[in-house]
C-alpha cells in the first residue's frame, strides 16, 4: 500500500511560472511532512518541511500548503528557475521515529528558459 | 564540515554474491538510516540505527542486514544478490533517534548482473 501518493509524475513550467506538486497521505498519525529535492547523481536534499499544526509554511520561493482534513499537502515553487529543474519528493513520517520516511514516487520538474 | 559520505559510489556485482556498503554520518549525528531507491521511484526505508541498535526495519527480506559501529558509521549488507537489488542505496543521518531533519549522502549505485 502506497502510504504517500504524489502527482504529477512530470511537470514542465516556463521560467518565472509557478510549479505545483501535490501529495496525499493515508495515515493520519503522520506528523512530519518534508519535501526533498534531488539532482541526477545526488542524494535527496531537504528543501522545506511542515508539521500538521500549521496550514502553510514559506521559505523564500518555496511554500508548503497543508490540508489536514483532506490529508493532502502541496509544494509551490514561485518564480520557477531553470536551476530548479530536478526531481522532487514529498515524504511523511512519525516524529517519534526520526528519519524513517515514507516517500512519494517523485515529480520530475523541468523549467524551460 | 563533511556531509554524509558513502562508499563505494558505484559497484557491479553478480547474482548470488554478497555486498557491503558503507556510510559515515555527519559529525555529531548518531542516527543512520538506509534507503533503497529504484530508478524512477522514491526512496524506500530499509533500516534505522541509533546507538548501535536497530530502531526500525522496513519491508525488506532477511538478505538485508546492517549494523552501526561505536563511531556511528554504518554498514549495509545484502546477501544472495538478485537482479532486482540493482538500485541506488542511500544513507541518511540525523542528530538522534527522533531527529527528523535528515541529511542524505550521494548514494551507492549497485548494479547486479
Amino acid at each position: 500500500q502506497q502510504q504517500v501518493k504524489q502527482s504529477p509524475q512530470s511537470l514542465i513550467v516556463q521560467k518565472g511560472g509557478i510549479s505545483i506538486i501535490n501529495c496525499a497521505y493515508e495515515n493520519t498519525a503522520f506528523d512530519y511532512f518534508p519535501w526533498y529535492q534531488q539532482f541526477p547523481g545526488k542524494g535527496p536534499a531537504l528543501l522545506i518541511a511542515i508539521r500538521p499544526d500549521v496550514s502553510e509554511k514559506k521559505e523564500g520561493r518555496f511554500t508548503i500548503s497543508f490540508n489536514k482534513s483532506a490529508k493532502q499537502f502541496s509544494l509551490h515553487i514561485m518564480d520557477s528557475q531553470p536551476g530548479d529543474s530536478a526531481t522532487y519528493f514529498c515524504a511523511a513520517s512519525f516524529s517519534n521515529t526520526g528519519n524513517q520516511f515514507y516517500f512519494g514516487t517523485g515529480t520530475s520538474l523541468t523549467v524551460i528558459p | 564540515d563533511a556531509g554524509v559520505t558513502q562508499s563505494p559510489t558505484h559497484l557491479i556485482k553478480t547474482r548470488g554474491q554478497q555486498v557491503t556498503l558503507r556510510c559515515s554520518p555527519i559529525s555529531g549525528h548518531k542516527s543512520v538510516s538506509w534507503y533503497q531507491q529504484v530508478l524512477g521511484q522514491g526512496p524506500q526505508f530499509i533500516f534505522q540505527y541509533y546507538e548501535k541498535e536497530e530502531r526500525g526495519r522496513g519491508n525488506f527480506p532477511d538478505r538485508f542486514s546492517a549494523r552501526q559501529f561505536p563511531n556511528y558509521s554504518s554498514e549495509l549488507n545484502v546477501n544472495a544478490l538478485l537482479l532486482g537489488d540493482s538500485a541506488l542505496y542511500l544513507c541518511a543521518s540525523s542528530l538522534d533517534v527522533f531527529g527528523t531533519e535528515a541529511f542524505f549522502g550521494q548514494g551507492t549505485r549497485l548494479t547486479v548482473v
